[in-house]
């Protein structure tokens, strides 16, 4: 598609369970990007991708969150043992040339 | 500690009239700023960027305006339409253009244009 791409569109599991969130960005797109936006608040940086390294995780909140990119392409974002504060909308967001971060439509994760 | 900050949670226009939308920062070392527009369900779509070396940036119905004295930024919506009517957010990055790294967000502030 023409656009960032993310699945599931939502996800509902049981405290403790691990998720795992994925991420297509546009193609030839060499920069990635993971938010989350917790309820009423604003985006929350997570980590950034160029290619398949990740120069920046400084947002990743707990050892419990980690993520990849293979190919320079897809990016799998893998939260452990789940807990309800880590329910929020996980944002994912490509870029390339020095142009603005363009977003898919988000993954909603509800613990319960 | 919020370094971008919107202090208006919500806003109410009428059609046709003009919507500014504020955000302000604390950061000295930002020197790129977005306006990135959200409807619900949806991710936020960019709106319109300036650059630390600009104090006004325009497109279309869309301007924003810099002033890098107070920190302060802003977006007007001139004149607005009820499609218009959604959360805005305004973020900031250090190092240039928007994809060099991470964007600092503000809250969000909700516009609301009654026809």
């Amino acid at each position: 598609g023409a656009g960032v791409s993310q699945s599931p569109s939502n996800k509902v599991t049981e405290k403790g369970k691990d998720v795992e969130l994925r991420c297509d960005p546009i193609s030839g797109h060499t920069a990635l990007y993971w938010y989350r936006q917790s309820l009423g608040q604003g985006l929350e940086f997570l980590i950034y991708f160029q290619g398949n390294s990740a120069p920046d995780k400084s947002g990743l909140p707990s050892d419990r969150f980690s993520a990849e990119r293979t190919g320079g392409s897809v990016s799998t974002l893998t939260i452990q043992r789940t807990q309800q504060e880590d329910s929020a909308v996980y944002l994912c967001a490509s870029s390339t040339n020095n142009q603005p971060q363009h977003f898919g439509d988000g993954t909603r994760l509800s613990i319960l | 500690d919020q370094q971008v900050k919107q202090n208006s949670p919500s806003l109410s226009v009428q059609e046709g009239r003009i919507s500014i939308l504020n955000c302000d920062y604390t950061n000295s070392m930002f020197d790129y700023f977005l306006w990135y527009k959200k409807y619900p369900a949806e991710g936020p779509t960019f709106l319109i960027s300036i650059s630390s070396i600009k104090d006004k940036n325009e497109d279309g119905r869309f301007t924003v305006f810099l002033n890098k004295s107070a920190k302060h930024l802003s977006l007007h919506i001139v004149p607005s339409q009820p499609g218009d009517s959604a959360v805005y957010f305004c973020a900031a990055s250090v190092g240039g253009s928007g994809n060099t790294g991470k964007l600092i967000f503000g809250q969000g502030t909700t516009l609301q244009v009654k026809p």
